[in-house]
């Protein structure tokens, strides 16, 4: 069974601080990896894709560790607003819902 | 600009009703979905089209059905057998392999009162 595991959180981090959570994949053919930022009552939104050799995107950096099947999300000087859930997302190519597997989410509260 | 609309954003059902959710996508995807997010919980997913005429029923498909008549509807109707319809339900679409990432609608919050 394909699965895909977020520690639920929630992080309570101070504002500025640098947050970093993982996500662990058990499907070793997955070809694909998104960071899916969801508001409270909003829809999913796409942060970033993950590549084989990390990406940046000004204070979010993500990371794929093939080898240990998981991905990393980094945050930097952390923001109110980065307040959220963040969904990991793995997609092993075939196409359709059954190649897609969302993790549960982790729950990021930034404090003042 | 391209997206993926719902419609609409909240609504009312009463016990016994069918009700049907609209979502509309000019991405020119040919993949769309249907979830159904609970509070605190991920999303779930109850049926799935990759080409026009042809959807696959997801892991609560029960007490759901949806068409696919077009490339860029995908209706949900939330029959009188789903006991328990209350939640988020979100629609999505992507290209056929899934590969770029998947867009979301801003999704229906269904209430049965």
């Amino acid at each position: 069974r394909k699965e895909v595991e977020q520690d639920p959180g929630p992080f309570n981090v101070p504002e500025g601080a640098t947050v970093a959570f993982n996500c662990t994949y058990s499907n070793s053919a997955s070809q694909s990896f998104f960071w899916y930022r969801q508001d409270c009552r909003k829809e999913p939104k796409l942060l970033m894709s993950v590549y084989s050799s990390g990406n940046e995107d000004g204070r979010f950096t993500a990371q794929l560790n093939r080898a240990s099947q998981y991905i990393s999300l980094l945050i930097r000087d952390s923001k109110l607003s980065d307040s959220a859930t963040y969904l990991c997302v793995v997609n092993d190519g075939r196409g359709g819902a059954d190649g897609l597997t969302f993790g549960k989410g982790t729950h990021l509260i930034i404090q003042p | 600009d391209g997206g993926i609309t719902q419609s609409p954003k909240y609504l009312f059902r009463k016990e016994g009703q069918n009700v049907t959710l609209s979502c509309e996508q000019n991405l020119n995807h040919d993949a769309m979905y249907w979830y159904r997010q609970d509070p605190g919980q991920g999303l779930r997913l109850i049926y799935y089209s990759q080409i026009v005429n042809d959807f696959q029923k997801g892991d609560i498909a029960e007490g759901y059905s949806v068409s696919r008549e077009k490339k860029e509807s995908f209706p949900l109707t939330v029959t009188s057998a789903q006991k328990n319809p209350t939640a988020f339900y979100l629609c999505a679409s992507s290209h056929r392999t899934g590969n770029y990432g998947y867009t979301f609608g801003s999704g229906t919050r269904l209430t049965v009162v």
